[in-house]
């Protein structure tokens, strides 16, 4: 699988939307983004994922790059709630998947 | 919604004790994972299984089995526990294939801690 960089933190205001970059660079065509978060002491819980095009559903939006090299992922108007640990992974859909360190979101009131 | 329960949230157990970690889903997965998070470390894949009776090892299998009997339970094995399998043990299930089988559903974790 192809490997992923992220920040190791970041903040945001409450109501303001939270943008989280991750890089993917050596991506291949069968491989699709993956971003999970996980609030201290829970399981990992997804968010969204994609291969190609940008994805919304009720939790977040995906925005990859033409190239796929890069993605970012947007909590339209981040919450107290939506501080966590967020992941970013490239899997070829296999299941098998390989958490790094994530980046680490705080929201601020 | 998915539902992937751990049978304990926290466990105790004893150097050299043999030690069952269970985990059922409900929503007719076909794979199912194992992983344990250590600080520092992140998450770390034990084992996986793509179908009943089926597993193929992931990162860090030693020390560890697994069964699969029933498509629905996914049991975790220590079959003599070590003070170095304190960990938070978390379980996974999702569909296979078609950009499904990433979207992995976890339990809420089981804390371990071996004396």
């Amino acid at each position: 699988d192809a490997k992923t960089t992220q920040p190791p933190s970041m903040d945001c205001a409450e109501g303001r939307a939270a943008n989280l970059p991750c890089n993917h660079s050596t991506i291949s065509g069968n491989e699709y983004v993956y971003w999970y978060r996980q609030i201290h002491s829970q399981g990992p819980q997804y968010i969204i994922h994609g291969l190609k095009n940008n994805e919304t559903n009720e939790m977040a939006s995906l925005i990859i790059t033409e190239d796929r090299k890069s993605s970012t992922l947007i909590l339209p108007h981040a919450t107290l709630r939506d501080t966590a640990v967020y992941y970013c992974i490239v899997n070829t859909s296999y299941g098998k998947l390989t958490f790094g360190q994530g980046t680490i979101l705080t929201v601020h009131p | 919604d998915v539902k992937v329960t751990q049978s304990s949230r926290y466990l105790v157990k004893r150097t050299g004790e043999k030690v069952f970690l269970e985990c059922v889903q409900d929503m007719d997965h076909e794979n199912m994972f194992w992983y344990r998070q250590d600080p520092g470390l992140g998450l770390r894949l034990i084992y996986f299984s793509y179908d009943v009776k089926m597993k193929e090892k992931g990162d860090i299998p030693e020390g560890y089995s697994v069964s699969r009997e029933k498509k629905e339970r996914f049991s975790l094995i220590l079959e003599s526990a070590s003070t170095n399998q304190t960990s938070m043990y978390l379980c996974a299930s999702s569909y296979e294939g078609g950009g499904e089988g990433g979207k992995l559903f976890f339990g809420s974790g089981t804390q371990l801690s071996v004396l």
